[in-house]
């Protein structure tokens, strides 16, 4: 699976949009583009996953650029609940068959008052 | 989203005993499941995979002796970490796939060994 590439850290401040990048310029034509975050001390959670199109749920935006090689996370509204690290991952996806899941650093983004 | 639950949530041991770490869907079937480790300021680490009915996979430089994986039934899948020494004092973390593909992860289980 595809490497993907995001900043350490970012700050945010409260009620502002949070966006986060992540760079996956090796990324293949079967490979998915899935975010999930990590608050201390808990297991992680699920945000968002797509492939080519933009994806919008109850939790956030992803954005995906036309060449694919690049992505953005978008929190619309950060609270201090979304403190947090925040891992871009790539995994391929084929008939019958998934990739696995492989963690980078992520980025750890705190939301200040 | 899905649940997936652990138990215990956190364990206390002698070196030397062993640890079993139970992982469940509670509103999905998994056929697969995973078993990650965390160690403090790390990323996680994958471990293992866990297939319903079959044999585990395990990640290089993972011994399979030392960590046992049971994957009995479709919404339960077990992580006995044998003969535990401190150097095993770690964040377990699992994790089950939907039939879609969605990973959903446990809450985790901190281990440590004295």
């Amino acid at each position: 699976d595809a490497k993907t590439t995001q900043p350490t850290s970012m700050d945010c401040a409260e009620g502002r949009a949070a966006n986060l990048p992540c760079n996956h310029s090796t990324i293949s034509g079967n490979e998915y583009v899935y975010w999930y975050r990590q608050i201390h001390s808990q297991g992680p959670q699920y945000i968002i996953h797509g492939l080519k199109n933009n994806e919008t749920n109850e939790m956030a935006s992803l954005i995906i650029t036309e060449d694919r090689k690049s992505s953005t996370l978008i929190l619309p509204h950060a609270t201090l609940r979304d403190t947090a690290v925040y891992y871009c991952i790539v995994r391929g996806v084929g008939t019958d068959s998934w990739g696995k899941l492989q963690f980078g650093a992520g980025t750890q983004v705190v939301v200040t008052p | 989203g899905a649940v997936v639950s652990q138990h215990p949530s956190w364990v206390i041991c002698k070196s030397g005993t062993s640890v079993k770490i139970e992982c469940r869907s509670l509103d999905f079937q998994a056929t697969t499941m995973f078993w990650y480790r965390q160690f403090p300021k790390q990323s996680l680490m994958l471990m293992a995979t866990s297939n319903e009915g079959s044999k585990a996979t395990y990640e290089q430089g993972v011994e399979k002796d030392k960590f046992l994986i049971n994957h009995a039934s479709l919404t339960l899948s077990t992580l006995t970490v044998t003969s535990a020494h401190p150097e095993d004092s770690s964040f377990y973390i699992c994790s089950a796939r939907s039939e879609v593909g969605t990973q959903y992860f446990g809450p985790g289980t901190r281990l440590l060994v004295l």
